[in-house]
Protein backbone atom coordinates (compact mmCIF):
# COMPACT_ATOMS: atom_id res chain seq x y z
CA UNK A 1 0.00 0.00 0.00
CA UNK A 2 1.38 2.89 -1.08
CA UNK A 3 1.85 5.70 2.00
CA UNK A 4 1.08 9.26 -0.18
CA UNK A 5 -1.56 8.65 -2.69
CA UNK A 6 -2.39 11.76 -5.38
CA UNK A 7 -5.15 11.92 -7.99
CA UNK A 8 -4.12 10.80 -11.27
CA UNK A 9 -3.59 12.94 -13.45
CA UNK A 10 -3.15 14.83 -15.98
CA UNK A 11 -5.50 17.63 -14.99
CA UNK A 12 -5.78 19.95 -18.01
CA UNK A 13 -7.70 23.18 -16.52
CA UNK A 14 -8.23 26.40 -18.73
CA UNK A 15 -6.52 29.26 -18.17
CA UNK A 16 -8.29 31.81 -14.68
CA UNK A 17 -10.24 28.48 -13.50
CA UNK A 18 -9.32 26.84 -10.28
CA UNK A 19 -7.12 23.37 -10.10
CA UNK A 20 -7.87 21.26 -7.56
CA UNK A 21 -5.87 18.72 -6.26
CA UNK A 22 -6.09 15.95 -4.11
CA UNK A 23 -3.67 13.63 -1.72
CA UNK A 24 -4.15 11.07 0.64
CA UNK A 25 -2.00 9.35 3.32
CA UNK A 26 -1.68 6.50 5.08
CA UNK A 27 0.07 7.20 8.47
CA UNK A 28 -2.14 8.99 11.43
CA UNK A 29 1.26 10.26 12.64
CA UNK A 30 1.99 12.19 10.43
CA UNK A 31 3.04 15.13 11.13
CA UNK A 32 3.00 18.18 8.77
CA UNK A 33 2.38 18.69 5.39
CA UNK A 34 3.73 20.01 1.96
CA UNK A 35 3.07 20.67 -1.49
CA UNK A 36 6.11 21.20 -4.24
CA UNK A 37 6.28 22.23 -7.62
CA UNK A 38 8.17 20.34 -10.36
CA UNK A 39 8.90 21.98 -13.07
CA UNK A 40 9.95 19.82 -16.53
CA UNK A 41 13.50 18.75 -15.30
CA UNK A 42 13.76 20.89 -12.38
CA UNK A 43 13.94 20.31 -8.70
CA UNK A 44 11.15 20.12 -6.28
CA UNK A 45 9.92 23.68 -5.20
CA UNK A 46 8.55 24.27 -1.94
CA UNK A 47 5.06 26.23 -2.43
CA UNK A 48 2.68 25.54 0.46
CA UNK A 49 3.14 23.84 3.70
CA UNK A 50 0.06 23.01 6.37
CA UNK A 51 0.11 21.78 9.95
CA UNK A 52 -2.82 22.23 11.06
CA UNK A 53 -6.71 21.05 10.14
CA UNK A 54 -8.40 23.56 8.13
CA UNK A 55 -7.13 25.98 5.19
CA UNK A 56 -3.99 28.25 4.69
CA UNK A 57 -4.08 30.76 1.83
CA UNK A 58 -0.65 31.63 0.24
CA UNK A 59 -1.90 34.45 -2.95
CA UNK A 60 -3.66 32.17 -5.61
CA UNK A 61 -2.64 29.18 -3.29
CA UNK A 62 -5.16 27.83 -0.54
CA UNK A 63 -4.05 24.07 1.64
CA UNK A 64 -6.57 22.19 3.26
CA UNK A 65 -6.06 19.67 5.79
CA UNK A 66 -8.20 17.09 7.53
CA UNK A 67 -6.14 15.14 9.42
CA UNK A 68 -9.33 12.88 10.23
CA UNK A 69 -10.23 11.83 6.90
CA UNK A 70 -6.11 11.97 5.99
CA UNK A 71 -6.38 14.30 3.54
CA UNK A 72 -4.77 17.35 2.38
CA UNK A 73 -5.90 19.44 -1.30
CA UNK A 74 -3.90 22.18 -2.72
CA UNK A 75 -6.19 24.91 -4.94
CA UNK A 76 -4.86 26.33 -7.50
CA UNK A 77 -7.45 29.88 -8.24
CA UNK A 78 -6.98 31.94 -11.33
CA UNK A 79 -4.72 29.43 -12.90
CA UNK A 80 -2.13 30.46 -15.48
CA UNK A 81 0.11 28.99 -18.15
CA UNK A 82 3.02 29.48 -15.63
CA UNK A 83 1.36 26.80 -13.54
CA UNK A 84 1.60 24.03 -15.37
CA UNK A 85 4.00 21.81 -14.03
CA UNK A 86 3.46 18.47 -11.75
CA UNK A 87 2.51 19.14 -7.96
CA UNK A 88 4.06 16.84 -5.60
CA UNK A 89 2.31 16.18 -2.35
CA UNK A 90 4.81 15.65 0.72
CA UNK A 91 3.72 14.12 4.05
CA UNK A 92 6.45 14.57 7.18
CA UNK A 93 7.21 11.81 9.35
CA UNK A 94 10.04 12.40 11.92
CA UNK A 95 11.82 14.42 9.29
CA UNK A 96 11.12 12.10 6.15
CA UNK A 97 9.35 13.10 3.21
CA UNK A 98 7.34 10.23 1.91
CA UNK A 99 5.84 11.98 -1.61
CA UNK A 100 3.19 11.08 -3.94
CA UNK A 101 3.46 10.16 -7.47
CA UNK A 102 2.62 13.93 -8.64
CA UNK A 103 -0.80 15.10 -10.45
CA UNK A 104 0.69 17.32 -13.76
CA UNK A 105 -1.30 20.21 -14.44
CA UNK A 106 -1.64 21.90 -17.36
CA UNK A 107 -3.30 25.52 -17.97
CA UNK A 108 -4.76 25.84 -21.40
CA UNK A 109 -4.30 29.39 -22.81
CA UNK B 1 20.71 33.89 -0.58
CA UNK B 2 22.35 30.65 -3.16
CA UNK B 3 20.27 27.55 -3.11
CA UNK B 4 21.13 24.42 -2.44
CA UNK B 5 23.69 23.16 -5.26
CA UNK B 6 24.15 19.72 -6.27
CA UNK B 7 27.80 18.38 -8.55
CA UNK B 8 27.46 16.30 -11.36
CA UNK B 9 24.19 17.39 -12.82
CA UNK B 10 24.64 14.31 -14.67
CA UNK B 11 26.63 11.33 -14.32
CA UNK B 12 27.27 8.11 -16.91
CA UNK B 13 29.36 5.28 -15.51
CA UNK B 14 29.77 1.57 -15.76
CA UNK B 15 28.22 -1.12 -13.94
CA UNK B 16 31.11 -1.76 -11.30
CA UNK B 17 32.20 1.57 -11.05
CA UNK B 18 32.51 3.93 -8.22
CA UNK B 19 30.82 7.67 -8.23
CA UNK B 20 30.42 10.22 -5.75
CA UNK B 21 27.32 12.87 -5.91
CA UNK B 22 27.93 16.03 -3.76
CA UNK B 23 25.59 18.61 -2.26
CA UNK B 24 26.23 21.81 -0.69
CA UNK B 25 23.77 23.38 1.27
CA UNK B 26 22.35 26.49 1.85
CA UNK B 27 24.09 28.32 3.78
CA UNK B 28 23.15 27.84 7.72
CA UNK B 29 21.26 25.15 7.40
CA UNK B 30 21.76 22.24 9.53
CA UNK B 31 19.55 19.77 8.20
CA UNK B 32 20.61 17.73 5.17
CA UNK B 33 18.69 15.15 3.15
CA UNK B 34 19.25 12.67 0.31
CA UNK B 35 16.40 11.43 -1.91
CA UNK B 36 16.40 9.27 -4.86
CA UNK B 37 13.62 9.21 -7.63
CA UNK B 38 14.04 5.88 -9.94
CA UNK B 39 12.25 5.61 -13.14
CA UNK B 40 8.34 5.77 -12.46
CA UNK B 41 8.82 5.94 -8.96
CA UNK B 42 8.08 8.40 -6.11
CA UNK B 43 10.81 10.10 -5.04
CA UNK B 44 12.40 8.60 -1.93
CA UNK B 45 14.06 9.32 1.58
CA UNK B 46 17.63 7.91 1.96
CA UNK B 47 18.88 9.35 4.93
CA UNK B 48 19.18 12.64 7.18
CA UNK B 49 21.78 14.43 8.60
CA UNK B 50 22.28 16.85 11.53
CA UNK B 51 25.06 19.14 10.75
CA UNK B 52 27.70 16.45 10.40
CA UNK B 53 26.06 13.45 12.61
CA UNK B 54 23.32 10.87 10.63
CA UNK B 55 20.24 11.31 12.45
CA UNK B 56 18.13 8.17 10.01
CA UNK B 57 19.84 6.55 7.02
CA UNK B 58 16.74 3.93 7.33
CA UNK B 59 16.21 4.52 3.32
CA UNK B 60 19.86 3.56 2.26
CA UNK B 61 19.37 0.64 0.19
CA UNK B 62 22.26 -1.26 0.84
CA UNK B 63 25.83 -1.09 2.02
CA UNK B 64 26.93 -0.05 -1.53
CA UNK B 65 26.17 3.71 -0.70
CA UNK B 66 28.01 6.16 2.15
CA UNK B 67 27.29 8.88 2.85
CA UNK B 68 29.55 11.51 4.96
CA UNK B 69 28.67 15.34 5.65
CA UNK B 70 32.46 16.22 6.97
CA UNK B 71 32.33 19.29 9.09
CA UNK B 72 28.82 19.91 8.71
CA UNK B 73 28.79 21.48 5.48
CA UNK B 74 28.86 20.18 2.21
CA UNK B 75 27.78 16.37 1.85
CA UNK B 76 28.75 13.50 -0.13
CA UNK B 77 26.72 10.27 -1.49
CA UNK B 78 29.42 7.49 -2.91
CA UNK B 79 28.04 4.59 -4.94
CA UNK B 80 30.46 1.50 -4.57
CA UNK B 81 30.19 -0.32 -7.15
CA UNK B 82 27.17 0.87 -8.70
CA UNK B 83 24.43 -1.22 -10.19
CA UNK B 84 22.16 -0.62 -12.81
CA UNK B 85 19.14 -0.24 -10.57
CA UNK B 86 20.96 2.75 -9.21
CA UNK B 87 19.75 4.88 -11.85
CA UNK B 88 18.13 7.61 -10.87
CA UNK B 89 17.89 11.20 -9.81
CA UNK B 90 19.76 11.42 -6.49
CA UNK B 91 17.81 15.41 -5.10
CA UNK B 92 19.60 16.94 -1.64
CA UNK B 93 17.60 18.92 0.72
CA UNK B 94 18.33 21.12 3.31
CA UNK B 95 16.62 22.58 5.87
CA UNK B 96 17.49 25.03 9.10
CA UNK B 97 15.48 23.93 12.48
CA UNK B 98 12.26 22.04 11.49
CA UNK B 99 10.97 20.16 9.03
CA UNK B 100 11.01 22.54 6.06
CA UNK B 101 13.01 20.93 2.92
CA UNK B 102 14.38 23.34 -0.10
CA UNK B 103 15.17 21.23 -2.96
CA UNK B 104 18.30 20.79 -5.29
CA UNK B 105 18.31 20.41 -8.61
CA UNK B 106 19.45 16.76 -8.74
CA UNK B 107 21.90 14.71 -9.86
CA UNK B 108 20.90 11.98 -12.55
CA UNK B 109 22.83 8.82 -12.56
CA UNK B 110 22.93 6.34 -15.58
CA UNK B 111 24.15 3.23 -14.67
CA UNK B 112 24.84 1.30 -18.23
Amino acid sequence: QKEVEQNSGPLSVPEGAIASLNCTYSDRGSQSFFWYRQYSGKSPELIMSIYSNGDKEDGRFTAQLNKASQYVSLLIRDSQPSDSATYLCAVNYDYKLSFGAGTTVTVRA
Amino acid sequence: EAGVTQFPSHSVIEKGQTVTLRCDPISGHDNLYWYRRVMGKEIKFLLHFVKESKQDESGMPNNRFLAERTGGTYSTLKVQPAELEDSGVYFCATGPQGDTQYFGPGTRLTVL
